[in-house]
Parts: C-alpha cells; sequence; structure tokens
C-alpha cells in the first residue's frame, strides 16, 4: 500500500478482555515497529522485527504483550487481559532496509473501559 | 541507556515569525541520528528533518532547519515563516543507530501558531 494502515482506528475494550491491534506495512519494508504513547507522552518503543522474527522484544512492558509478523509484512500486537493502565495509542512503523526513515501509521487508539 | 528531554511542554508564535523548539540528549554512541517529528491530530508521526550525528553542518529542510551542537547534545529545531498548518505537537528523537528506527522520543513540546 502507499503507507502504513492500521486497524482498528480506535478501539474500546472492557477490562480484562483480550484485543488484536493490526499493522499493514509499507509494501516492500522489511522492519516493523511498534511503539506505544500515553496521554501527553511521547511514544515509547515496544518491539521491532526484522522479517518475521522479534528482533528486539525489550520494550514490551510485560507478558501480557505479544507480537507476531508471521509472513514478514502484516503483523498484530496482541494484548491479553487488558487494564485501563494498557489505554494508549498504538503506534506501526516500517522502514526499509538501509532507509534513511521509519514511516509511521496513524495508530490506533485503545481505551480500557 | 539515550534519554531525550524537551524542556517546552507549550510554546506559541505568530504567523510568519520564527520559533525556535529545544532539545536535549545523552547518549555514549558517537555514531547516531537525530530526528524532528510532527504530530498533527490526526496522530500520524510525520518527519520534518533529520541530521546525521558524524556530520557537522546542520540540515535544513525548506522553512526548517536544525542547530546541531554535537558537544553540547543539543538539538533544536528553528520554524521560519511559521504557518497555521505548523501547530502541532513536535518530538524530538534519537535513533538511527546500528540500522534500526527503535526510537528515543521526548515528551514533546505543543506548538500553536497564531493568526
Amino acid at each position: 500500500g502507499a503507507g502504513v494502515s492500521q486497524t482498528p482506528s480506535n478501539k474500546v475494550t472492557e477490562k480484562g478482555k483480550y484485543v488484536e491491534l493490526r499493522c499493514d506495512p509499507i509494501s516492500g519494508h522489511t522492519a516493523l515497529y511498534w511503539y506505544r504513547q500515553s496521554l501527553g507522552q511521547g511514544p515509547e518503543f515496544l518491539i521491532y522485527f526484522q522479517g518475521t522474527g522479534a528482533a528486539d522484544d525489550s520494550g514490551l512492558p510485560n507478558d501480557r504483550f505479544f507480537a507476531v509478523r508471521p509472513e514478514g509484512s502484516v503483523s498484530t500486537l496482541k494484548i491479553q487481559r487488558t487494564e485501563r493502565g494498557d489505554s494508549a495509542v498504538y503506534l506501526c512503523a516500517s522502514s526499509s532496509l538501509g532507509g534513511a526513515e521509519a514511516f509511521f501509521g496513524q495508530g490506533t487508539r485503545l481505551t480500557v473501559v | 541507556a539515550q534519554t531525550v528531554t524537551q524542556s517546552q511542554p507549550e510554546m506559541s508564535v505568530q504567523e510568519a515569525e520564527t520559533v525556535t523548539l529545544s532539545c536535549t540528549y545523552d547518549t555514549s554512541e558517537n555514531n547516531y541520528y537525530l530526528f524532528w517529528y510532527k504530530q498533527p491530530p490526526s496522530r500520524q508521526m510525520i518527519l520534518v528533518i533529520r541530521q546525521e550525528a558524524y556530520k557537522q553542518q546542520n540540515a535544513t529542510e525548506n522553512r526548517f532547519s536544525v542547530n546541531f551542537q554535537k558537544a553540547a547534545k543539543s538539538f533544536s529545531l528553528k520554524i521560519s515563516d511559521s504557518q497555521l498548518g505548523d501547530t502541532a505537537m513536535y518530538f524530538c528523537a534519537f535513533g538511527g543507530s546500528q540500522g534500526t528506527y527503535k526510537y528515543i522520543f521526548g515528551t514533546g513540546t505543543r506548538l500553536k501558531v497564531l493568526a
């Protein structure tokens, strides 16, 4: 596609539920990044994929968070047993090998009630 | 670990005037990149300007320029001839070392351009 696409744009879920957030990167981009942006803060790194494998998952806050990228393109961020503190905008970005920048999607705003 | 600090939570500027946003950072690395991103209400992060640490010359992109002081670990953004469309959150980011975009972002500066 022309840009990084994230779905859904907004998601409201109840505390304790499971959610999946999807990221469709720019075609041909091998690197994919997930960030979390809490209200009034800058984005914080969660996880980085190079191809199908997670090259760096040091930013995942706990084991309720998991992400996959099975075919090296679309990625899904999965959050189990959601908590109110998980409410944030989840941003995805992709970059090409040797590219000069990462390109961001418009994010998914997750609200846990 | 790297840190990025933006000490101006909010700023305003009159249309057509010039404004400077401040950013300081800390790192022990020698080769890295610094970025300024704009985030309008649409939430999408848009790259404004990029600076390679090994380059002494300050980066410029049309109305946007930076003052990069490597020894002082300072990276400010100057916006000339401010336009209403420049109203947004601006984030300074450290990244690009080791070939990845595992960015470290500051907390942002909310810029409002006044008509």
